[in-house]
């Protein structure tokens, strides 16, 4: 399978600890990018890498994320100090340029 | 950034019935696809259509970049059909998608 892979697809943390979730774009597409979806709502956008820059962050992303693409293949995205609205489905998705997106499966994230 | 508004936010169908589904953006796009979201969660694409048309078995879609809408075509709908549909674009002005709210349909039997 080719596709973007994501992982885990799901995660339960309590409170207050941190959290990390893993991307793999598809292979040859140098951007990639990160957007959080609560129940009933559009997938927001977080931040998205042009090979290894981290080119754009959302006023979403705040100080507790942090995101990398080392390398420019793979990426994480870290949750400090996790909070109980941060509960909701993380998606990457990779491109190569601005051509068509393609989202992983994602990973369910359930603060309690 | 693009505003991205879908039509209409809810519809229920009977299995064999036709439907349309409405994108409206705020300003000129280029990029703009088509998602349908499984019961997992996982957005798989439907249509890359910055402008034109296109289909695929079934479905089809319609982009007029130049009214800043887009249409999809759910033809002889089936019970598979069931989910959330999303469209989203973007501009120059920046290079992530921007989603609409999503249409929730419910084909029944």
């Amino acid at each position: 399978d080719t596709g973007v892979s994501q992982d885990p697809r799901h995660k339960i943390t309590k409170r207050g600890q941190n959290v990390t979730f893993r991307c793999d774009p598809i292979s040859e597409h140098n951007r990639l990018y990160w957007y959080r979806q609560t129940l009933g709502q559009g997938p927001e956008f977080l931040t998205y890498f042009q090979n290894e820059a981290q080119l754009e962050k959302s006023r979403l992303l705040s100080d507790r994320f942090s995101a990398e693409r080392p390398k420019g293949s793979f990426s994480t995205l870290e949750i400090q100090r996790t909070e109980q609205g941060d509960s909701a489905m993380y998606l990457c998705a990779s491109s190569l340029g601005s051509a068509q997106a393609f989202f992983g499966q994602g990973t369910r994230l359930t603060v309690v | 950034g693009i505003q991205v508004e879908q039509s209409p936010p809810d519809l229920i169908l009977q299995e064999g019935a036709n439907s349309t589904l409405r994108c409206n953006f705020s300003d000129s796009v280029n990029n703009l696809q088509w998602f349908h979201q499984n019961p997992w969660g996982q957005l798989i694409n439907l249509f890359y259509i910055p402008s034109g048309t296109k289909q695929n078995g079934r479905l089809s879609a319609t982009t007029v970049a130049t009214e800043r809408y887009s249409l999809l075509y759910i033809s002889s709908s089936q019970t598979t059909d069931s989910g959330v549909y999303f469209c989203a674009g973007n501009n120059n002005a920046g290079n992530m998608l921007t989603f609409g709210g999503g249409t929730r349909l419910m084909v029944k039997p």
